[in-house]
């Protein structure tokens, strides 16, 4: 099936670093969603973006929907352990039958 | 606690067996999402209920898988002669129409483990 292009696949930073992650489609989205997840658990939704060019904040968490709508971008400052996880991003269309299209991931490790 | 739960959280089976997973949403959606996940892979769509019609079912949901939502609030899926393809996590999620299109949210997920 359909899948979005997530980069990086994985990231090792040190507490208090920045990071930076996006995500491309070849096809255009009505909304962009980024959630974590756990390990065992189910993904929990960050931000939700829904128009080209919304930045939403959430805490230390930003996101940006891409202006071509095929491509977002989530931002996190100063990151801590408790930010480990593996990020995802989901594009919307209704065209799709309310199904979200899914990255593969950002494994994200912080080094203490 | 008002969010998506799911029971049981960890399910083992023997191959062949029949297993049942239950979802309860949030209590004012109306939409139900099953959701199938491997390691290293995002959720894979199952199918989609809107109230208790079921609108949409995945190739990836073969016979042997079917879910109900039987009065519009809670689901189950249930997979019969389980194989060890089947091993993967199980997920859950609601939305309300009306909320921003495709703002979903999970449950905590069922682990299937067939031996």
């Amino acid at each position: 099936g359909q899948q979005l292009n997530q980069s990086p696949q994985s990231m090792f930073i040190q507490e208090g670093e920045d990071v930076s992650m996006n995500c491309t489609s070849s096809s255009i989205f009505n909304t962009w969603l980024w959630y974590k997840q756990d390990p065992g658990e189910g993904p929990v939704l960050l931000i939700a973006l829904y128009k080209a060019g919304e930045l939403t904040s959430n805490g230390r968490l930003t996101a940006q929907f891409g202006i071509t709508r095929k491509d977002s971008f989530l931002n996190i400052s100063a990151s801590i352990p408790s930010d480990v996880g593996i990020y995802f991003c989901a594009g919307y269309n209704a065209g799709n039958n309310r199904k979200l299209i899914w990255g593969l991931g950002t494994s994200l490790a912080v080094n203490p | 606690d008002t969010g998506v739960s799911q029971d049981p959280r960890h399910k083992i089976t023997k191959r062949g067996q029949n297993v049942t997973f239950r979802c309860d949403p949030i209590s004012e959606h109306n939409r139900l999402y099953w959701y199938r996940q491997t390691l290293g892979q995002g959720p894979e769509f199952l199918t989609y209920f809107q109230n208790e019609a079921q609108l949409e079912k995945s190739r990836l949901l073969s016979d042997r898988f079917s879910a109900e939502r039987p009065k519009g609030s809670f689901s189950t899926l249930e997979i019969q002669r389980t194989e060890q393809g089947d091993s993967a996590m199980y997920l859950c999620a609601s939305s309300a129409s009306g909320q921003g299109f495709g703002e979903q949210y999970f449950g905590p997920g069922t682990r299937l483990t067939v031996t």
